[in-house]
């Protein structure tokens, strides 16, 4: 089952801060954001399991509502370097309080950082 | 630089060709995968191994065969296909395969069936 992210595409000036939403119809063990620059593979940014923490990584930090299924990106102070598209990758408890072992995307959101 | 390496970094063929494209890691990853990428779209799951056995196959076309000949090697092997299977072939691995750890991606094979 596919994530839902939204938006779809975000403009910024440098400094200013972003949201992105992954939202899921079916109970996560995990939740992944990534981030693709054109022409190059998507780079792992981090990882929250199922127990609603959240993790932070210098200016870029995520939540995890576990009832909710839902995961969001913060950017804060955005970089030029942080122009590229924006992908989460949801894994699906099982009912043995695991995955499925499959991580599937959603579609993605374009995040665009101008001087 | 990418710590899982794919080959080659193009490759044009055409609908009544044999090739493989090539994938490896040596992070002791003990999962890997492949990914096929259209432009403008999400990464989409092709195929799981873990500890070097078939564990997941996304309904994915027999003209596509994938093999695991070690836990550092990963190839994807290609016959017959359409153009229509033109895209960007990402490898990646992962220390396991529950969805906990992250994925490492290779840089991709961008594949045009001609």
């Amino acid at each position: 089952q596919q994530p839902v992210q939204s938006p779809q595409a975000v403009i910024l000036r440098e400094g200013e801060d972003a949201v992105i939403n992954c939202s899921s119809s079916k109970a996560l063990y995990s939740v992944h954001w990534y981030r693709q620059k054109h022409g190059e593979a998507p780079v792992f940014l981090m990882i929250l399991l199922k127990g609603g923490e959240q993790k932070g990584h210098e200016k870029i930090s995520a939540s995890f509502n576990e009832k909710k299924q839902q995961s969001s990106l913060y950017l804060t102070a955005s970089q030029l370097s942080y122009s590229g598209t924006y992908f989460c990758g949801t894994s699906q408890l099982n009912a043995g309080g695991t995955s499925y072992g499959k991580l599937t995307f959603g579609q993605g959101t374009i995040l665009t950082v101008h001087p | 630089d990418t710590e899982v390496t794919q080959t080659p970094k193009h490759l044009v063929m055409g609908m009544t060709n044999k090739k493989s494209l090539k994938c490896e890691q040596h992070m002791g990853h003990r999962a890997m995968y492949w990914y096929k990428q259209k432009a403008k779209k999400p990464p989409e799951l092709m195929f799981v191994y873990s500890y070097e056995k078939l564990s997941i196959n996304e309904s994915v076309p027999s003209r596509f065969s994938p093999e695991c000949p070690n836990s550092s090697l990963l190839n994807l092997h290609l016959h017959a296909l359409q153009p229509e299977d033109s895209a960007l072939y990402l490898c990646a691995s992962s220390v396991g395969r529950f969805g906990d750890s992250p994925l490492h991606f290779g840089n991709g094979t961008r594949l045009t069936v001609t």
